[in-house]
């Protein structure tokens, strides 16, 4: 199947700075990638939709200037938490869909720790 | 609204016994329907989907799942559990017409395999 994968898998950063999270498709071009947020021992919410080359769609609730995202490529979306705090520690899964398909895959999810 | 609820938050089974993860959703219509595992520190995986046709899906790892329009319900089952199946599950569903969008999942049950 199709892979998606995430860089890096864990950080560790200061309350106040900035982190970046990539996504990537390895095998397929993808118009559309999903990034999630998971609390631990919950499930997954969705955070916004990245589309290649225009604006992410951010579901409601969720800070557009906090969590910035970019589609630049039709084979890489960035998230980056921006200043960074404890309350954004939590564990980031990105998805993607190749463009012949209606499949989603995983990345496999990077975890980010705000000291 | 639509939601998605997995009424078993923990589930504790002995290797080699039979399993059954249960999933009910509310939606206006039938939706496509997902079952996903996640390994800890992992990714999600897909295990099976639901589109249309044979009520009765065969996924990979030796699970299935059967929808029950009546009961509004896609139960993952599995004959004999192994160690290695210990991780979460989660199901999910997308709108008819938009599997690649718009996932919602359920809340996730933990399954733990006693040897």
């Amino acid at each position: 199947g199709a892979v998606v994968s995430q860089h890096p898998s864990r950080v560790i950063c200061k309350s106040g700075t900035s982190v970046k999270i990539e996504c990537r498709s390895l095998d397929f071009q993808a118009t559309t990638m999903f990034w999630y947020r998971q609390f631990p021992k919950q499930s997954l919410m969705l955070m916004a939709t990245s589309n290649e080359g225009s604006k992410a769609t951010y579901e409601q609730g969720v800070e557009k200037d906090k969590f910035l995202i970019n589609h630049a490529s039709l084979t890489l979306s960035t998230l980056t938490v921006t200043s960074a705090h404890p309350e954004d520690s939590s564990f980031y899964i990105c998805s993607a869909r190749p463009r012949n398909t209606g499949e989603l895959f995983f990345g496999e999810g990077s975890r980010l720790t705000v000291l | 609204a639509q939601s998605v609820t997995q009424p078993d938050i923990h589930i504790t089974v002995s290797e080699g016994a039979s399993l059954e993860l249960r999933c009910n959703y509310s939606y206006g219509a039938t939706p496509y329907l997902f079952w996903y595992v996640q390994s800890p520190g992992q990714g999600l995986q897909l295990l099976l989907k639901y589109f249309s046709g044979d009520t009765l899906v065969q996924g990979i790892k030796g699970f299935e799942a059967e929808f029950k329009r009546s009961q509004s319900s896609f139960n993952l089952r599995k004959p004999s559990v192994h160690w290695s199946d210990a991780a979460e599950y989660f199901c999910a569903v997308a709108p008819r017409g938009n599997a690649g969008n718009m996932l919602t999942f359920g809340g996730g049950t933990r399954l733990m395999v006693k040897p």
